[in-house]
């Protein structure tokens, strides 16, 4: 099986800007999961989709959102992005249960000038 | 509150010698917990969860309800082994709670 894919991998983006980033599930995963890691902060739980619908998210602003397709491919989208956004942001699949294993992709470096 | 603590950011150890992660954890309910690494320019992956009491590449870790600890150990630990160690706790909404992590170094 193809793994946890994420688009892009790099991107440097300025403040004020919005970005988009993209992730492409497991086959057969329907639950997708967004996390952003910095040094300072380690690993923080955005959000997770299952079946096209938001069923957790974490504690960030409302600059962060996020969607899930029919085909469980997700998005993230940031708004207004700011220097602290700066982090490697990175998605993972499962299968949707609570116990099952997260897959993760490789992350994609948002760099914001 | 919820929170994972692993209290030790570095911690370096011989070729040989036991090793032991430390992982506390706050919690009200009955945590699902795991441990995840990151080898050099891999991606995060699950190591082991406690449900399923098993060991992999020669780790163990019991969960300790008394302590809420959720400890990482393996009696010899190999140069393999160097890599970033997270515990995490998924809450029954399905949230993952990590640990700031770990870096094992394991010298020869």
């Amino acid at each position: 099986k193809a793994g946890v894919t994420q688009t892009p991998r790099y991107l440097i983006k300025t403040r004020g800007q919005q970005v988009t980033l993209s992730c492409s599930p497991i086959s057969g995963h329907r639950s997708v999961s967004w996390y952003q890691q910095t040094p300072g902060q380690g690993l923080q739980f955005l959000f997770e989709y299952f079946s096209e619908t938001q069923r957790n998210k974490g504690n960030f602003p409302g600059r962060f959102s996020g969607r899930q397709f029919s085909n469980s491919r997700s998005e993230m989208n940031v708004s207004t992005l700011e220097l602290g956004d700066s982090a490697l942001y990175l998605c993972a699949s499962s299968l949707g249960q609570i116990n099952n294993e997260q897959f993760f992709g490789p992350g994609t470096r948002l760099t914001v000038l | 509150a919820q929170r994972v603590t692993q209290p030790e950011k570095l911690l370096s150890v011989f070729k040989g010698a036991p090793v032991e992660l430390k992982c506390n954890y706050s919690y009200s309910g009955s945590p699902e917990l795991f441990w995840y690494v990151q080898y050099s320019r891999q991606r995060l992956q699950l190591l082991l969860r406690h449900i399923s009491r098993e060991s992999i590449k020669g780790f163990t870790a019991d969960l300790n309800k008394g302590e809420t600890s959720f400890h990482l150990k393996k009696p010899f630990a190999q140069e393999e082994d160097s890599a970033m160690y997270y515990c995490a706790l998924k809450d029954s909404n399905y949230q993952l709670i990590w640990g700031a992590g770990t870096k094992l170094i394991i010298k020869p």
